[in-house]
C-alpha cells in the first residue's frame, strides 16, 4: 500500500517570503504526485503535478522538487502572499490509479 | 463549463436516519471518486466508479455504505442508519482519463452533521 505524510502540521511565513511544504511517501512504485490547495469551507483546487519520470516541474510561483531516492516531494511557493494562506495537501498515486492524500499542512502568512 | 458539482452541500440527519450525497460530475468525465475529510485530516479514498460500475470500493465501510453511478444522472453515495462517527466532509471528483494519471477535479463538498 502506500502513505503519505507532511513533515509539519502548520507553517507560518511571513508575506514575500518563500514557503517550502514538504512530504514523504511510502511506495516507491508511485509514479504521479499532485499538490491540491484547499481553502476553509472549499473543495481541494489542483496546484501542481509532476511524474515520476521528472525531479522538478515549476508552474507560476510555485515550483515542486520530487527525490526519489528518499521519496520525498516538496512544493515552493515564491514571494507567499495572504491569498496563499491554506491547508496544502500533496497526493501519491501508484500506476496513475487511486490517489492516497497525506494530512495537509497548514500555512499561514504573516502580514 | 460547470465544474464537479455536489449537493446538498450540508446536510444534518440525526442518528438512524439516512444520509444521500450527489455528484454530477464535469462534463465529460466518466470517473467518479468519493473522498471522506474529517476535521483537520486529509482526504481519506472511498471508492471509485464509471458509469454503471464500481470499480473499487476498498476504502468504503462494508455496513451501511453504498454508492453508485447510474447510466443517467448523478452519483449518489448512501448512507444508512447513520452515526456520529459518519459525521465529516464528502468530495466528489471526477476525471477524464482513467488510462493515465490525470488530476482529480474536486467539487466544494456534502458536510455531513449527524446529531
Amino acid at each position: 500500500g502506500e502513505s503519505v505524510g507532511l513533515h509539519l502540521p502548520t507553517l507560518s511565513v511571513q508575506e514575500g517570503d518563500n514557503s517550502i511544504i514538504n512530504c514523504a511517501y511510502s511506495n516507491s512504485a508511485s509514479d504521479y504526485f499532485i499538490w491540491y490547495k484547499q481553502e476553509s469551507g472549499k473543495g481541494p483546487q489542483f496546484i501542481i503535478d509532476i511524474r515520476s519520470n521528472m525531479d522538478k516541474r515549476q508552474g507560476q510561483r510555485v515550483t515542486v522538487l520530487l527525490n526519489k531516492t528518499v521519496k520525498h516531494l516538496s512544493l515552493q511557493i515564491a514571494a507567499t502572499q495572504p491569498g496563499d494562506s491554506a491547508v496544502y495537501f500533496c497526493a501519491a498515486a501508484i500506476y496513475g490509479q487511486n490517489f492516497v492524500f497525506g494530512p495537509g499542512t497548514r500555512l499561514s502568512v504573516l502580514p | 463549463n460547470a465544474g464537479v458539482m455536489q449537493n446538498p452541500r450540508h446536510l444534518v440527519r440525526r442518528r438512524g436516519q439516512e444520509a444521500r450525497l450527489r455528484c454530477s460530475p464535469m462534463k465529460g468525465h466518466s470517473h467518479v471518486y468519493w473522498y471522506r475529510q474529517l476535521p483537520e485530516e486529509g482526504l481519506k479514498f472511498m471508492v471509485y466508479l464509471q458509469k454503471e460500475n464500481i470499480i473499487d470500493e476498498s476504502g468504503m465501510p462494508k455496513e451501511r455504505f453504498s454508492a453508485e453511478f447510474p447510466k443517467e444522472g448523478p452519483s449518489i453515495l448512501r448512507i444508512q442508519q447513520v452515526v456520529r462517527g459518519d459525521s465529516a466532509a464528502y468530495f466528489c471528483a471526477s476525471s477524464p482519463d482513467r488510462g493515465r494519471a490525470g488530476e482529480l477535479f474536486f467539487g466544494e463538498g456534502s458536510r455531513l452533521t449527524v446529531l
